[in-house]
């Protein structure tokens, strides 16, 4: 079955140390992986596509089939880092997100 | 104004009543979708639209009736719900429901909380 698990319900970690926030999936075809964040008050909104290889906000996420994850990294967590964070994977067959239940991150000053 | 827009913002109800909550989208967008977001689960997909024809009810309870008049306007009719249908409502669009378009970026709304009383 199609799923994204994201394991930590809760991450918290001090300002300027490396972030990690884990993602792994099951998926039988090839997948497309999403990061969505969403800040206090705020809409949730997409972060990062894997397709794009792009960096975000100082946010890298690596696709790696073989561990089947997509762990979204940043080297120097900042304040406003402090958010929820989806994984999300596209389901081709339907054009819809499979999602993870999110990782609230909490920067500690 | 631009984006996803939502009303209410916050709507409490009881059993009995009915109401219906709005989604407008200012994008140009071709699919719509009505998600519940519950605390500590995963977004549940609820309804999704493509040019106004409803592609999938992920088997949402009778009570939750969609409506999608055009392809920028979303409604969620509401009647007799349960304390447990309380959360929080997102509308989204996307550009395209199709190989060629789907891109995976969904343009969320600010939500509507909804309480069940």
């Amino acid at each position: 079955a199609q799923r994204v698990t994201q394991p930590e319900k809760l991450l918290s970690v001090f300002k300027g140390a490396p972030v990690e926030l884990k993602c792994n999936y099951s998926y039988s075809g090839s997948p497309e992986l999403f990061w969505y964040v969403q800040y206090s008050r705020q809409r949730l909104q997409l972060l990062l596509r894997h397709i794009s290889r792009e960096s975000i906000k100082g946010f890298t996420a690596d696709l790696n089939k073989g561990e089947t994850s997509f762990h979204l990294k940043k080297p120097f967590a900042q304040e406003e880092d402090s958010a929820m964070y989806y994984c999300a994977l596209s389901d081709d067959s339907n054009y819809q997100l499979i999602w993870g239940a999110g990782t609230k991150l909490i920067i500690k000053p | 104004e631009t984006g996803v827009t939502q009303t209410p913002r916050h709507l409490v109800m009881g059993m009995t009543n009915k109401k219906s909550l709005k989604c407008e989208q200012h994008l140009g967008h071709n699919a719509m979708y009505w998600y519940k977001q519950s605390a500590k689960k995963p977004l549940e997909l609820m309804f999704v639209y493509s040019l106004e024809e409803r592609v999938e009810n992920n088997s949402v309870p009778s009570r939750f009736s969609p409506e999608c008049p055009n392809s920028s306007h979303l409604f969620l009719h509401l009647h007799t719900l349960q304390p447990e249908d309380s959360a929080l409502y997102l509308c989204a669009s996307s550009q395209e429901l199709s190989p060629k378009g789907f891109t995976g970026e969904l343009f969320f709304g600010e939500g509507s909380r909804l309480t069940v009383l």
